[in-house]
């Protein structure tokens, strides 16, 4: 599997966009970006996922360069709720039943 | 719907004794898989299963057991706790084939002393 680079850690302002980019520079054709958040020690929730394609959901939109090897997930107008470690996992879609968790990006969205 | 249930939700063990983890679905999804995560990591797969009857190896499988007699439920063994072993464990679900999302469940947070 492709391995991936996030930030450790980013700020955000209440209302505003939040840009959180994943360095996937080793991908192949065959595997999907994933994201994946996790608030607070709770179970991990599914966000978005796209193979080549820009993708939007009622939740965030995600971005991938055309060479594939980068992409960003853009949360539209942050909430205090969003505060979470937000993980990009690089995948093949149909073995996807192991994913990899990295440290991910502790997103923290200020007042 | 309840989604993915864990159980129990909190537990402190003494160093050799056993327990079971459970965890049940009712999305009658084929994958279920179990997840450690320590202190600030990520989270490491331990077991998986694409199916009643069949479970398989993750990251970490040492020191775990895992059987699938049914689609529902997935429960994690652990033969004889370790202190090494105190985590917080998520089980997930999903459906079979492509591009489908995993549903996790809430965690169970484990202590072994």
């Amino acid at each position: 599997d492709a391995k991936t680079t996030q930030p450790p850690s980013m700020d955000c302002a209440e209302g505003r966009a939040a840009n959180l980019p994943c360095n996937h520079s080793t991908i192949s054709g065959n595997e999907y970006v994933y994201w994946y958040r996790q608030i607070h020690s709770q179970g991990p929730q599914y966000i978005i996922h796209g193979l080549k394609n820009n993708e939007t959901n009622e939740m965030a939109s995600l971005i991938i360069t055309e060479d594939r090897k980068s992409s960003t997930l853009i949360l539209p107008h942050a909430t205090l709720r969003d505060t979470a470690v937000y993980y990009c996992i690089v995948r093949v879609a149909i073995n996807d039943y192991k994913l990899s968790f990295g440290a991910g990006t502790t997103v923290t969205v200020r007042a | 719907n309840a989604g993915v249930t864990q159980t129990p939700k909190f537990q402190v063990l003494k160093t050799g004794q056993s327990m079971t983890l459970q965890c049940a679905q009712d999305m009658n999804h084929e994958y279920m898989s179990w997840y450690r995560q320590d202190p600030g990591m990520g989270l490491r797969l331990i077991h998986y299963s694409v199916g009643a009857g069949i479970t398989d190896q993750g990251e970490v499988p040492n020191g775990y057991n895992v059987s699938r007699s049914t689609t529902e439920d997935f429960p994690l063994r652990l033969l004889s706790a370790a202190p090494s072993q105190t985590s917080v464990y998520f089980c997930a679900s999903r459906p079979g084939g492509g591009y489908t999302e995993a549903f996790f469940g809430q965690g169970t947070r484990l202590t072994v002393v």
